[in-house]
């Protein structure tokens, strides 16, 4: 499988400041890459399609303009949660479809606004 | 649209089996997996199974697939309290893509 790692595994942000989450594919070169959103107690809610080298494809419902994705290159995404609310307090957790079968996950990214 | 169900929560003691039932809508999916979050962390893949086969076993963990009803089953023999997790059965729709479409997670409780 691929190895996924992703930083920061906790960050605590105030209202109004935003926040990046980065995502790094370490042993796998990664043309795709996912953001998922997990709320307390659910399932993964799939939030973009992060791709390399051009616009990420978001899921109905989720504002591009809030939740910026970048995939400069193809070993790291990175989603940037803009102006940040408590209601943008989650777990966040990206993924590789790697070499081999089945999609392989960062540790995710526990984000809490106050 | 997708839906995967799953009932929220299992109890077992430890040393029995443990069979985690998981109902999905694609049926266009080319696999169907089954992955485990301890708590606080990101999501392990436990194993997977192709869609033209109905049972893979791999050591404790044996999944069994009934296509016609589009029913997925992880079953966990000699359960242990290390097993003791959520865990999610996961279909990728849309036929060719890499996108999953998660349950909504078991929690596993194991008692020693």
């Amino acid at each position: 499988g691929a190895v996924v790692s992703q930083h920061p595994s906790r960050v605590i942000c105030k209202s109004g400041t935003s926040v990046k989450i980065e995502c790094r594919s370490l042993d796998f070169q990664a043309t795709t890459m996912f953001w998922y959103r997990q709320f307390p107690k659910q399932s993964l809610m799939l939030m973009a399609t992060s791709n390399e080298g051009s616009k990420a494809t978001y899921e109905q419902g989720v504002e591009k303009d809030k939740f910026l994705i970048n995939h400069a290159s193809l070993t790291l995404s990175t989603l940037t949660v803009t102006s940040a609310h408590p209601e943008d307090s989650s777990f966040y957790i990206c993924s590789v479809i790697g070499p081999a079968v089945g999609a392989f996950f960062g540790q995710g990214t526990r984000l809490t606004v106050v | 649209g997708e839906d995967v169900e799953q009932s929220l929560f299992l109890s077992v003691r430890e040393g029995d089996s443990s069979v985690i039932n998981c109902t999905y809508t694609d049926s266009s999916s080319t696999y169907l997996y089954w992955y485990k979050q301890e708590p606080g962390a990101g999501l392990q893949l436990l194993t997977y199974i192709f869609s033209n086969m109905d049972m893979k076993q791999d050591q404790r963990l044996t999944v069994l697939l009934n296509k016609k009803d589009k029913h997925l089953s992880l079953r966990i023999a000699d359960t242990q309290t290390g097993d003791s997790a959520i865990y999610f059965c996961a279909e990728n729709y849309g036929g060719a893509t890499n996108k999953l479409i998660f349950g909504t997670g078991t929690l596993l409780a194991v008692q020693p």
